[in-house]
Formats: C-alpha cells, sequence, structure tokens
C-alpha cells in the first residue's frame, strides 16, 4: 500500500501571507495527487486534483505543484475562509490513501 | 447536478454488521469511468478511504478491513451500499460517500456524510 506523508501537521499563519504544506508518497504516484480542504463539521472539498489541475470555482490563490513522490499545496495569500484542514490523497492504485492531514490556524 | 446522500443507523452494538446506503442523483453508475467510493473518518482523526464499485462492477477494498467490508450496487436504484460486519468502538466515524473518476481521478463530489457510533 502507498503511504502519504503530509508536513506539517498543523501550522499558524496570518491573513495575507503565503503557506505552502508539503505532501510525499511513499513511491512514485506520477502526478495523481488531489488536494481537499474541510471545514469543521463539513464534508471535504476538492481543491487540486492530478497534482497541479484548480478544480472549477476554487479560487486561484490556491495552486498544486510536483509529481512522482513529492507535492506542494500552496496558499498565495491566505484569507480568512482558508483557515481549514487539507488533505492529500493519491489515486495512482487501489487503497487510494490519504495524507494525515495539515491543521491551518489563525495566528 | 450531482448530489449524494449517505443513510443508515446511527448507531450499533459491538459485533453487529452496519449497511450503509448512498443515494445518488445527477449521473449513472452504468455510465462508464463512472465509480463510488465509502471514505470515513474517525472524530478527530484523519479521513480513511474504504471501498469503490465502479460502472464495470469491478470492488476495490482497504487492505486492512478486506475481509470486514462488502460494497455493492443498485443501478436501477441509483444506489451503493456498504457493509461493515463485526463492528467494533474504533469503527465509530462519519461516513461519507464519494464520486470517483471525474476530475482526474479525483473525489470531486461528496455527501454530506453519517455518523455512526459503536456503543453497547
Amino acid at each position: 500500500d502507498i503511504q502519504m506523508t503530509q508536513s506539517p501537521s498543523s501550522l499558524s499563519a496570518s491573513v495575507g501571507d503565503r503557506v505552502t504544506i508539503t505532501c510525499r508518497a511513499s513511491q512514485s504516484i506520477s502526478s495523481y495527487l488531489n488536494w481537499y480542504q474541510q471545514k469543521p463539521g463539513k464534508a471535504p472539498k476538492l481543491l487540486i486534483y492530478a497534482a497541479s489541475s484548480l478544480q472549477s470555482g476554487v479560487p486561484s490563490r490556491f495552486s498544486g505543484s510536483g509529481s512522482g513522490t513529492h507535492f506542494t499545496l500552496t496558499i498565495s495569500s491566505l484569507q480568512p475562509e482558508d483557515f481549514a484542514t487539507y488533505y492529500c490523497q493519491q489515486s495512482y492504485s487501489s487503497p487510494y490513501s490519504f495524507g494525515q492531514g495539515t491543521k491551518l490556524e489563525i495566528k | 447536478q450531482v448530489t449524494l446522500k449517505e443513510s443508515g443507523p446511527a448507531l450499533v452494538k459491538p459485533t453487529q454488521t452496519l449497511t450503509l446506503t448512498c443515494t445518488f442523483s445527477g449521473f449513472s453508475l452504468s455510465t462508464s469511468g463512472m465509480s463510488v467510493s465509502w471514505i470515513r473518518q474517525p472524530p478527530g482523526k484523519a479521513l480513511e478511504w474504504l471501498a469503490r464499485i465502479d460502472w464495470a462492477d469491478d470492488k476495490f477494498y482497504r487492505t486492512s478491513l478486506k475481509t470486514r467490508l462488502t460494497i455493492s450496487k443498485d443501478t436501477s436504484k441509483n444506489q451503493v451500499v456498504l457493509t461493515v460486519t463485526n463492528m467494533d468502538p474504533v469503527d465509530t466515524a462519519t461516513y461519507y460517500c464519494a464520486v470517483f473518476g471525474g476530475s482526474g481521478y479525483s473525489f470531486d463530489y461528496w455527501g454530506q456524510g453519517t455518523l455512526v457510533t459503536v456503543s453497547s
């Protein structure tokens, strides 16, 4: 099974900051990497698919990059509504594992 | 417009079997390339992918739970059913169903989730 590891597990930042979250796969997954945002009590929301493609309706301040085993999610200028938990997920092969999550909190 | 909704018991006893139903609209599970997955999230913890069924009735399961999970579909009713046998308190979680395979093999549509508590 492919293991997904995110860092950091938590992050404190201020509105307007640029933040980057990292996700590493235990083996190469090409570009089969997706990013989700989850707010308390809500279902996850797809932000980025195929490592770098922005899902329709998602603000352009979100971007993704990487391939193989190393991936990043960047938020260029944090907005108040961006404080949430973020998950990476690989769809290269079943079982389709998620990272452990990165909780983004207000500083 | 794609929508999904999970239904099932809120409380089950240890050793019982859990049956959850995902009722969806806005797409057909008989369309090539479409599939539905179940994903769960224990309180305060990370997401865990559980199972997937696709348009061709191929099925995939989480390795550690493979012996306890069964996924099936009723295309005429637009439903996907997940059964989990021998429930344990550690299976307490919010269970989500989601569409897989739309935007670049991602979970692009999710249900609202249903909380299942395992307790005697």
